[in-house]
């Protein structure tokens, strides 16, 4: 079936570095992905969003990237802080359905 | 503004015994989505709903899940008769009529014992 999957489960970086976490998607219908970070207890927050007419959209410290070509999504996060370790999810949202697919997870942990 | 509200944030329960979940949606948001994360997993999607309509249940277990949001109230997720398969985390969002961003609660963690 349709998925949203991540290439790593963990990324370590040093505090300061800029972070990638990346996703592939397989619904080549979707057209609206968004990024969520969850830190532990929590719920989902919403970091980034962007739609399948663009191909990059920035925001504070955040980037998101998307490769319709290869059905890949990254999300860069510059200067990476302690307050970044999370677990990040890349969702997608495609066509007439409303539900958000989820990929696992990649856990971000930030280095002093 | 306040965010997506749900509570209890933590319920136990032991096995064969109903769970009541609540959620408020954000001001002004009328769709509501409820989600369901197993531990080291991502969310996987259960049902969508608007004022008093189930709009998309594909992701709901055929049996003792239920779903309703009643004109006034909450959103309520029942789980009858529980088993411990059912102990996960529960997500609601929320998302403004013709708005596609969800925005997530703090979830209710079910333990059953």
């Amino acid at each position: 079936g349709e998925s949203v999957g991540l290439h790593l489960p963990t990324l370590s970086v040093q505090e300061g570095d800029n972070s990638i976490i990346n996703c592939a998607y397989s619904n080549s219908a979707s057209d609206y992905f968004i990024w969520y970070k969850q830190e532990s207890g929590k719920g989902p927050q919403f970091i980034i969003d962007i739609r399948s007419n663009m191909d990059k959209r920035q925001g504070q410290r955040v980037t998101v990237l998307l490769n319709k070509t290869v059905k890949h999504l990254s999300l860069q996060i510059a200067a990476t802080q302690p307050g970044d370790s999370a677990v990040y999810f890349c969702a997608e949202l495609g066509g007439s359905a409303r539900q958000l697919t989820f990929g696992s997870g990649t856990q971000l942990t930030v280095l002093p | 503004n306040a965010g997506v509200m749900q509570n209890p944030r933590h319920l136990v329960r032991r096995r064969g015994q109903e769970a009541r979940l609540r959620c408020s949606p954000m001001k002004g948001h009328s769709h509501v989505y409820w989600y369901r994360q197993l531990p080291e997993e991502g969310l996987k999607f259960m049902v969508y709903l608007q004022k008093e309509n189930i709009i998309d249940e594909s992701g709901m277990p055929k049996e003792r899940f239920s779903a309703e949001f009643p004109k006034e109230g909450p959103s309520i997720l029942r789980i009858q008769q529980v088993v411990r398969g059912d102990s996960a985390a529960y997500f609601c969002a929320s998302s403004p009529p013709g708005g596609e961003t969800q925005y997530f609660g703090p979830g209710t963690r079910l333990l059953v014992l």
